[in-house]
Order: C-alpha cells, then structure tokens, then sequence
C-alpha cells in the first residue's frame, strides 16, 4: 500500500484567507483524490487530479474556491481559498494502488476557520 | 447514480460479543464495494474490498463482510468484538474511479 502525508496536519485560519495544503506520496501514482469531511459527516470527495492536466471537480466545488495542482506524479496541493467557518473540515488526500481499485487515505488536515 | 447506505448510526456490543456494521447499496453494473475504519484524529485505513469472486471477504483485524446481491447488502461482521474496535465505520461503492461512502457508523465496544 502507499504511504501517504499530508501537510499542516492542522490549522487555525482566519475568515478570508487562504490554506495550501500539501499531500506527498511515497511511490508514483496516476490519479490523487481530495476529499472534504465536515465535522460528524462523511467524506465527499471535492475533485481528481492528473498529472499534467486539470483537476476534475465534482458537482458543488469551483476551482476558484478549491484550487488544485498536481506538478508531478507523487505530489499534489489543495488551496481552500477565501476561507469561511463553512469550510472547517478534515481534508483527505487519497491515492489510487497500481490496480485502480483499493484507495489509500493520507491522515487528513483539520482545519478550523474563525 | 451510484450510494451506500448504513442505517444505524451507533452500534453498541459489549466486548467479546459479535460485531455488525450494516450496508445496502444501489449501483449499476457490478458493484465494487469497501469497508474503511476511521480511528478518533487518524486517517481512514482500508479494512476489506469485494471486488469478484466469493461472497464472504475477510479483512485486517479479523474483519469480514459478506456480500449479498439479493438483498444489495454489504454487512461488516466480526465474530469477538474487542474494545479496540471502538471506531468510526464506513462502507463505500466504487463505480469508475470515484468512491461514494455512506454516512458511517460509530462503534462503541464496552468492556
């Protein structure tokens, strides 16, 4: 399985500014999830990145607000851009394995919006 | 559309006694389907997959589930339930590349 981190593991931010957060993967992969979990909620997944071609967003998230790049085959990064209180979440960087079907979790960044 | 659904939100059992997370599903085609374990400040960890083959998957820390396409189930079960087993479950589909999980039940194991 892949080993996954993801940096801050947590933030505090205020309203209106913006959150890189960082996911490194210790072997090459095609395609990288990221994925929101509000507080006491499941996961839904925000958007799929490629290497080399634009993230793909799902139904509800803009790449304005959720801006995503995927520079080589091992790391991606996930802006939560003028942030709210709305956007406090768990946000989980997940990884494909070589035969598409397991998924693998990196431990997650809890942010906190203020 | 593709969903999961897990109707209980808390399951309770006293340690050493059976384990049951419950699971429907709705997909089209043949359904690819995960069980994943969330620990309180710890990232989701893989606990099994049906993908083809038997109906009864066994998985990491003595789990298993069985899958049953009549009644689009996929229950999660454990036979001695151990209080460490306290956690957050979650079930979910694949169709494609894209996960859908269910809402999730938490576990609570009293010893």
């Amino acid at each position: 399985s892949a080993v996954i981190s993801q940096k801050p593991s947590r933030d505090i931010c205020q309203r209106g500014t913006s959150l890189t957060i960082q996911c490194q993967v210790d072997s090459q992969v095609t395609m990288m999830f990221w994925y929101r979990q509000q507080p006491g909620q499941s996961l839904t997944l925000i958007a799929t990145a490629n290497q080399g071609s634009e993230a793909t967003y799902e139904s509800g998230f803009v790449i304005d607000k959720f801006p995503i790049s995927r520079p080589n085959l091992t790391f991606s990064t996930l802006t939560v851009s003028n942030m709210s209180p709305e956007d406090s979440s768990i946000y989980l960087c997940s990884v494909e394995d070589r035969h598409g079907y397991e998924q693998y979790f990196g431990p997650g960044t809890r942010l906190t919006v203020t | 559309a593709q969903s999961v659904a897990q109707p209980e939100d808390q399951v309770n059992v006293a340690e050493g006694n059976p384990l049951t997370v419950k699971c429907t599903y709705s997909v089209s085609g043949n359904p690819y389907l995960f069980w994943y374990v969330q620990y309180p400040n710890r990232g989701l960890q893989f606990l099994l997959k049906y993908i083809t083959g038997d109906n009864l998957v066994k998985g990491s820390y003595g789990f298993e589930a069985e899958f049953n396409k009549s009644q689009t189930s996929f229950h999660l079960k454990k036979p001695s339930a151990l209080v460490s087993d306290s956690a957050l479950y979650f079930c979910a589909v694949k169709n494609d590349y894209k996960l859908s999980f269910g809402a999730g039940t938490t576990v609570t194991v009293r010893a």
